[in-house]
């Protein structure tokens, strides 16, 4: 399993764009990069998931280099109800079934 | 938006008691989990289940634990003697049976207060 490293935390502001980079140096070919979300005291929800290049839906974009040892998840123009843990997977999404691990996640905080 | 649903929000218990969790999965959904985080600490996997059977179960899923799909719409966890460090919000889940997808769309938690 690819270990991800990613910051413990990171402060923003509304309006701003914030970046949360992952690090995962092992990353397997057929592994993919997941992210999620957590607010406090709710479950954790998915936000998007890819495996090279870049992805975009409505809520974030993902950025991935060539090598894939590392990611970025971009939000764009957060606002305080972004304020949440983001985590970021690595892993062989494939095949239905697959337990998700969790690390510590990155702590966002959008003050006003 | 299809969702996840879990009761109760919030269970308390004395050491030593049986509690039930319970979650509704997402209607077409055919794998189910149960995940834990306790306060401060990291979600963790507990179990996942398919065809009305365990697939992989981590190493805290002991004896103690249990999950049952009782009827078509209901997944439980049981936990027989409760203790202190079973504290913890409890988070199910659930993905399709698609190849190619594992986004597993989680509930809201219980909270589980083991006195």
């Amino acid at each position: 399993l690819a270990k991800t490293t990613q910051p413990i935390s990171m402060d923003s502001y509304e309006g701003q764009e914030v970046n949360i980079t992952c690090s995962h140096n092992n990353i397997a070919t057929n592994d993919y990069i997941t992210w999620y979300q957590q607010f406090p005291s709710q479950g954790p929800r998915f936000i998007i998931q890819g495996y090279k290049t870049k992805v975009t839906n409505e809520v974030a974009s993902l950025f991935i280099p060539a090598d894939r040892k590392s990611s970025t998840l971009s939000l764009p123009r957060v606002s305080l109800s972004d304020t949440a843990v983001y985590y970021c997977l690595v892993g062989y999404p494939k095949a239905a079934g697959n337990k998700l691990t969790f690390g510590g996640g990155t702590r966002v905080l959008v003050k006003p | 938006e299809p969702e996840v649903t879990q009761t109760p929000s919030h269970q308390v218990t004395q050491m030593g008691q049986e509690v039930i969790l319970r979650c509704v999965p997402i209607s077409n959904h055919l794998y189910f989990y149960w995940y834990r985080q306790i306060l401060g600490q990291k979600v963790e996997f507990l179990v996942s289940f398919y065809n009305n059977e365990i697939s992989e179960k981590s190493e805290i899923f002991d004896d103690q634990f249990s999950v049952e799909r009782p009827d078509g719409s209901n997944f439980t966890l049981k936990i027989r003697s409760t203790k202190l460090e079973d504290s913890a919000m409890y988070f199910c889940a659930s993905s399709e049976a698609s190849v190619g997808k594992n986004i597993q769309y989680f509930g809201a938690g219980t909270r589980l207060s083991v006195l």
